[in-house]
């Protein structure tokens, strides 16, 4: 149901943008999360773009320099990421929250490798 | 900021065996808890929610419990499967505990 796409390569300070699309859903009523697995690390709630309240949130690793939007027209989530460290290196989750209240559906991921 | 931390940090058990795991939060976050199970390769599945309700297709075997600032999850005989890394999650700044590896 929901397909990352947009990770790769890159070098310290650059920029890349990430791509969730969702399928078999009512997208506008879902709200959409972004989260990051590092290697050898946990789970680390990155964004949020609320789907009822349109508030959006960051982690503050990220705050300043990652930028959550959405298009439910096109059913997609996006997360562009600016002015990368190394330390972002990781596998990009999205995931979505609608009847359970939690994060009920998660994609398969995509990898982002920071490196110069 | 509500931190959450997971014990053990590891549980080394056999199939069949019982798995209980514990999620302890900085603050109280009432029944606001959630736990996933992640396999290495795999997206994360949310098996638990506000504490003790399964989410759709979780096996009974897994159980929650707990409010206030001290949670568990128990998985009573467990599945060759059910080997991974389980993290506990609260909802008030969506934070992850560090997880709780369950490993043969």
């Amino acid at each position: 149901q929901l397909l990352e796409s947009g990770g790769g390569l890159v070098k310290p300070g650059g920029s890349l943008r990430l791509s969730c699309e969702a399928s078999g859903i009512n997208f506008a009523s879902y709200s959409m999360y972004w989260v990051r697995q590092a290697p050898g690390q946990g789970l680390e709630y990155i964004s949020s773009f609320s789907a009822v309240s349109g508030l959006i949130q960051y982690a503050d690793s990220v705050k300043g320099r990652f930028t959550i939007s959405r298009d439910n027209a096109k059913n997609s989530v996006f997360l562009q990421m600016n002015n990368l460290r190394v330390e972002d290196t990781a596998v990009y989750y999205c995931a979505s929250r609608y009847g359970s209240g939690w994060l009920d559906s998660w994609g398969q991921g995509t990898v982002v490798t920071v490196s110069s | 900021e509500i931190v959450l931390t997971q014990s053990p940090a590891t549980l080394s058990l056999s199939p069949g065996d019982r798995a209980t795991l514990s999620c302890r939060a900085s603050q109280g976050v009432a029944n606001y808890i959630a736990w996933y199970q992640h396999r290495p390769g795999q997206a994360p599945r949310l098996l638990i929610y506000d504490a003790s309700k399964r989410a759709t297709g979780v096996p009974a075997r897994f159980s929650g419990s707990g409010s206030g600032t001290d949670f568990s999850l128990t998985i009573s005989s467990l599945e060759p499967e059910d080997f991974a890394i389980y993290y506990c999650q609260q909802r008030s700044t969506w934070l992850f505990g560090p997880g709780t590896k369950v490993e043969i």
